[in-house]
């Protein structure tokens, strides 16, 4: 089974910051990957996917980036409604999530 | 625009089978090429996929459940299903079913909690 972890597992930010979150395959995974959004008590939101493909109707602030087993997901510049929690998922062999990153406000 | 509404019993007995339904609205769920999935998460806490049906009726399973686990479309009546065999509390989530390509879920439904308790 292919393991993702997340780093780091939370942080506080404010808006307006640039912030990273990684995104690490046990094993090799192509560009099988898709970045998540979920809010308290709500479904995840697709974001990306094939680790840099922006989803439509998604704000261009969102990036994502890699290949292989290190992926990257950026918000260029923090804004109010992006405090959430972010999942990365594999595709590569059935589909698996990380532990996800909790962003909120510093 | 397709919307996905998960529905089923709340509540069920540890041992027995939960069974949801997830019925798909504005678009039909045998057109374009498809998989459409269960992913479930347990109250403060992740993600975990269940399994996936194709547009074609073949079948994907989270191995760490296959065993228990049986994912079905019924094309007359625009719906997929799941099956969870031999529930215990530590299949208590909010589950959802999801729309998406091969390499990602586009479209989830709102989600519903099953608790398992006697």
């Amino acid at each position: 089974a292919i393991r993702m972890t997340q780093s780091p597992s939370s942080f506080s930010a404010s808006t307006g910051d640039r912030v990273t979150i990684t995104c690490r395959a046990s094993q090799g995974i192509s560009s099988y990957l898709a970045w998540y959004q979920q809010k308290p008590g709500k479904a995840p939101k697709l974001l990306i996917y094939a680790a840099s493909t922006l989803q439509s109707g998604v704000p261009s602030r969102f990036s994502g980036s890699g290949s292989g087993t290190d992926f990257t997901l950026t918000i260029s510049c923090l804004q109010s409604e992006d405090f959430a929690t972010y999942y990365c998922q594999q595709y590569y062999s059935y589909p698996s999530f990380g532990p996800g990153t909790k962003v909120d406000i510093k | 625009q397709v919307q996905l509404q998960e529905s089923g019993p709340g509540l069920v007995k540890p041992s027995q089978t939960l069974s949801l339904t997830c019925t798909v609205s504005g678009g039909s769920i045998s057109s374009g090429s498809y998989y459409w999935s269960w992913i479930r998460q347990p109250a403060g806490k992740g993600l975990e996929w269940i399994g996936r049906i194709y547009t074609s009726g073949s079948t994907n399973y989270n191995p760490s459940l296959k065993s228990r686990v049986t994912i079905s479309v019924d094309t007359s009546k625009n719906q997929f299903s799941l099956k969870l065999s031999s529930v215990t509390a530590a299949d208590t989530a909010v589950y959802y079913c999801a729309r998406g390509g091969y390499d990602s879920s586009g479209t989830w439904g709102q989600g519903t909690l099953v608790t398992v308790s006697s």
